[in-house]
């Protein structure tokens, strides 16, 4: 069954622990997307990656970390510096132009 | 930098209603344009895309869009809803630059449709 997942569904962490947010695609497709989606503000690009072992910043970096040792895997840390964490988190992956969305986590810091 | 927008916030319609969701977008370059749907609970699916060609495109569930380059638009269209097409809609846009080939969204919109 191909496609993307992300793991786990629904997170809890207490203020100040970093976490790791998982997303996998058996899809072959090179370009990893991260996002973070906030009620009425649409989706906004964390970090993407071209390659692997590259990955650039998007637009609302701060405070997130990446990796992309694998084309299969692009994880997502949500470190204690991000100061508003509680969020919807979207992976996607691309082919061409075109990117294919994840079920997404759903992160809440207590 | 490229930016989207969405006008309407959130829209309720009945059953067999016609719907035009609206999007502007700004950038001065070649773009693509996308429309993604989020129903409850599910996925973010691509609805439709327009790359290049005939400025209407036609998408999933009976849906279109029109490309109006002179007013930077790009707008949903569906003759009749139906109650299944409440979700959240939303207008993206690519412009390839530096090298990364990013979406900028915008921020949505909530249709809910009333039998």
């Amino acid at each position: 069954d191909g496609g993307i997942t992300q793991s786990p569904k629904y997170l809890f962490r207490k203020e100040g622990q970093n976490v790791t947010l998982s997303c996998e695609q058996n899809l072959n497709h090179d370009a990893m997307y991260w996002y973070r989606q906030d009620p009425g503000q649409g989706l906004r690009l964390i970090y993407y990656s071209q390659i692997v072992n590259d990955f650039q910043k998007g637009d609302i970096a701060e405070g997130y970390s990446v990796s992309r040792e694998k084309k299969e895997s692009f994880p997502l840390t949500v470190t204690s510096a991000q100061k508003n964490p509680t969020a919807f988190y979207l992976c996607a992956s691309a082919r061409g132009d075109t990117q294919y969305f994840g079920p997404g986590t759903r992160l809440t810091v207590l | 930098a490229q930016s989207v927008s969405q006008h309407n916030h959130h829209v309720i319609l009945s059953e067999a209603a016609s719907l035009e969701l609206g999007c502007n977008y700004s950038y001065g370059g070649t773009v693509n344009l996308f429309w993604y749907v989020q129903y409850p609970g599910q996925h973010l699916q691509l609805l439709l895309k327009y790359f290049s060609g005939d400025p209407l495109v036609k998408g999933i569930k009976g849906f279109e869009a029109e490309f109006i380059k002179s007013k930077f638009s790009f707008n949903l269209r569906k003759p009749s809803v139906q109650w299944s097409d409440t979700a959240e809609y939303f207008c993206a846009v690519n412009a390839r630059r530096g090298g990364g080939n990013k979406l900028t969204f915008g921020t949505g919109t909530q249709l809910k449709v009333e039998l």
